[in-house]
């Protein structure tokens, strides 16, 4: 199975909103509601920050929201904060019962 | 609070095996399904293998299939990923997660644990 696509980087100024898109197939992203985003900082293990393209785990910032249109699932980050500075990932379930990840994208603040 | 600890990384020959183990606590072990993940240094995250609550369904990606088998102990509230046939792509830091529901929201994970596979 092949990753999902993200851009390699992005990069915004504090307080501005960024969006990362992860682009799959309609054997993944664009037949399930099971997409899941993670955020890493260097050295730590991955935190699931949205799951079931929409929904924050409790205790994850409101600045943090998914989406899904077609084949592509969306990352917005609102009032980008110093701390957002990370690698992240996204994640779906596919139609042969696997999982796979994205490329990975890392957030730059500038 | 959840606890995911693995264990049983290090340095392997290429061709030969080693077995990873994940405590868990914090929670009722055999009410979720438990997954294997890793990450090649300065590389991105690859899904490796998931097991259901039960143990009754394993799902293994095609670079890891046939030579990896993941397990449970529901008795030892332990995760288990027998490695065979290691190969130097292998080398990576496994990490292993607890599915938040059925369909691969990881809502856990441990500190993961470094596998180098070199002669």
């Amino acid at each position: 199975q092949s990753a999902l696509t993200q851009p390699a980087s992005v990069s915004g100024s504090p307080e501005q909103s960024i969006t990362i898109s992860c682009t799959g197939t309609s054997s993944d992203v664009g037949s399930y509601k099971f997409v899941s985003w993670y955020q890493q900082h260097p050295g730590k293990a991955p935190k699931l920050i949205i799951y079931d393209v929409i929904n924050r785990p409790s205790g994850v910032s409101s600045r943090f929201s998914g989406s899904k249109s077609g084949n592509t699932a969306s990352l917005t980050i609102s009032g980008l904060q110093a701390e957002d500075e990370a690698d992240y990932y996204c994640s779906s379930y596919t139609s042969i019962g696997l999982y796979v990840f994205g490329t990975g994208t890392k957030v730059t603040v500038l | 609070q959840v606890q995911l600890v693995e264990s049983g990384g290090g340095v392997v020959q290429p061709g030969r095996s080693l077995r990873l183990s994940c405590a868990a606590s914090g929670f009722i072990f055999s009410s979720y399904g438990m997954h294997w993940a890793r990450q090649a240094p300065g590389k991105g995250l690859e899904w490796v293998a998931v097991i259901s609550y039960d143990g009754s369904n394993k799902y293994y990606a095609d670079s890891v299939k046939d030579r990896f088998t993941i397990s449970r102990d529901i008795s030892k509230n332990t995760l288990y990923l027998q490695m065979n046939s290691l190969r130097a792509e292998d080398t990576a830091v496994y990490y292993c997660a607890r599915d938040l529901g059925d369909y691969g929201a990881l809502s856990d994970w441990g500190q993961g644990t470094l596998v180098t596979v070199s002669s």
